[in-house]
């Protein structure tokens, strides 16, 4: 069954440095979404994307974070200059069909630490 | 922001009775969803109901929509101890993308 890929799945950095997070969506899929859940807490939306660019941001998605989809399979989120609260669980989804009619198909998350 | 919010926020139950979750949002949707977690895992679709649906089954699960009180519910009947999870809902509200509630915690004792 096809799903959604992400790595890594845990990775500790310390304050001020980039990050990297990878995913490759399922493959005839056409819409990429990152979400990121505190521990514990609510899963917020952070940006959607189609046809090569954004189509949606929250507030949370400012200057310091980027989306990228480099060739024709991976989709990464990177995180500029990470504080201590941007440390979370990152999920990957991707969906075949657009927000009016699709189910997303969730990654099981890279866990991102702060130090 | 414009999301759905689940009640109760936990929930605990012996095998065999059923769960029932809430969702209420604020504006227009197209969709509404129901997801569930496992702890420290990915979001697994479960149900989708379009905004003129009033009700949808899968299997043990159940979900009504009523747009008029902008609410939804999830039942799942027969609950077993493998349903622990916590279980959110999305909407498209204002026909955004997914927003997810904070969830409902459902604990199945055995």
């Amino acid at each position: 069954e096809p799903e959604v890929t992400q790595t890594p799945s845990h990775q500790v950095t310390q304050m001020g440095q980039e990050v990297i997070l990878h995913c490759v969506p399922i493959s005839n899929h056409l819409y990429f979404y990152w979400y990121r859940q505190i521990l514990g807490q609510k899963v917020e939306f952070l940006v959607s994307f189609y046809n090569n660019e954004i189509s949606e941001k929250s507030e949370i998605f400012d200057d310091q974070f980027s989306v990228e989809r480099p060739d024709g399979s991976n989709f990464t989120l990177k995180i500029r200059s990470t504080k201590l609260e941007d440390s979370a669980m990152y999920f990957c989804a991707s969906s075949g069909m657009d927000r009016a009619a699709g189910e997303l198909f969730f990654g099981e998350g890279s866990r991102l630490t702060v130090l | 922001s414009q999301q759905g919010e689940e009640d109760p926020q936990a929930l605990s139950i012996q095998e065999g009775e059923n769960a029932t979750m809430n969702c209420s949002y604020k504006t227009s949707i197209n969709n509404l969803q129901w997801y569930r977690q496992n702890s420290g895992r990915g979001l697994v679709h479960l149900i989708l109901i379009r905004s003129n649906e009033r009700e949808k089954h899968s299997g043990r699960l159940r979900v009504t929509l009523d747009t008029s009180k902008k609410s939804s519910s999830l039942l799942i009947t027969a609950s077993r101890a493998a349903d622990t999870a916590s279980y959110f809902c999305a909407t498209d509200e204002a026909f955004n993308d997914m927003r997810f509630g904070a969830g409902t915690r459902l604990t199945v004792k055995p």
